[in-house]
């Protein structure tokens, strides 16, 4: 069973556009909320991770936002990069566990 | 820092063999690692959680006499398909978690591309 989902397979962009992916999860006890970047053939590494305290983290291009009650995040990009262009997973885990539970995945290309 | 790697990158072997996976944090300790597959265009799937200096932790449906891990020190775990076959063919991610971080934070090695022949 999927407890963390990313609807979306794949997403467009042109330069310089916000991007935005989303994400639902299913497990109200999830309580932190991650989003990694991945490249082909290479291991995910981190980007932006909230708490269920906060409704939205920030830094710098990159803002994750949060609603509990929905049990929905989205990353947010602006503006969006060429480099940016990669498979996004977010990420979802109780704060002091072990175990993450991961979305399928969101195909990013920001065109140039 | 927070540095994970993994050795070797890639490697194809025949069927029948058997495949050992390191996996090494390099700059931080950490007592507890984690082991991933993905398939293609499907999200990673935990294996298993490799403890120091005990059993690792193995997911439903995983097959522990399958997928050996060892976890010798607290910056090395190692994973070993025994008898590989052509289905054991995946992207294996390992993670490791920095001690003393009241978070659950994470650090992925770079994968390993395993074809079995």
């Amino acid at each position: 069973d999927q407890q963390v989902k990313q609807n979306s397979p794949s997403l467009s962009v042109q330069e310089g556009r916000i991007s935005i992916l989303n994400c639902d999860y299913t497990n109200s006890m999830f309580d932190y909320f991650l989003w990694y970047k991945k490249y082909p053939a290479e291991g995910p590494t981190f980007l932006i991770s909230i708490s269920s305290i906060k409704d939205k983290n920030e830094d710098g291009r990159f803002t994750v936002f949060l609603n509990k009650s929905a049990k929905h995040l989205s990353l947010h990009i602006v503006p969006s990069q060429p480099g940016d262009s990669a498979v996004y997973f977010c990420a979802a885990s109780l704060l002091t566990g072990n175990q993450f539970y991961f979305g399928t995945g969101t195909s990013l290309t920001v065109i140039p | 820092g927070a540095v994970v790697s993994q050795h070797p990158s890639r490697v194809i072997c025949k069927s029948g063999t058997s495949v050992k996976i390191e996996c090494r944090s390099l700059d931080f300790q950490a007592t507890t690692m984690f082991w991933y597959r993905q398939f293609p265009k499907q999200s990673l799937m935990l294996m298993a959680t490799s403890n120091e200096g005990s059993k690792a932790t193995y997911e439903q449906g995983v097959e522990k006499d399958k997928f050996l891990i060892n976890h010798a020190s607290l910056t090395l775990s190692t994973l070993t398909v025994t008898s590989a076959h052509p289905e054991d063919s995946s992207f294996y991610i390992c993670s490791a978690r920095r001690d003393r971080s009241s978070y659950n934070e994470q650090f992925f090695g770079p994968g390993t591309r395993l074809t079995v022949l």
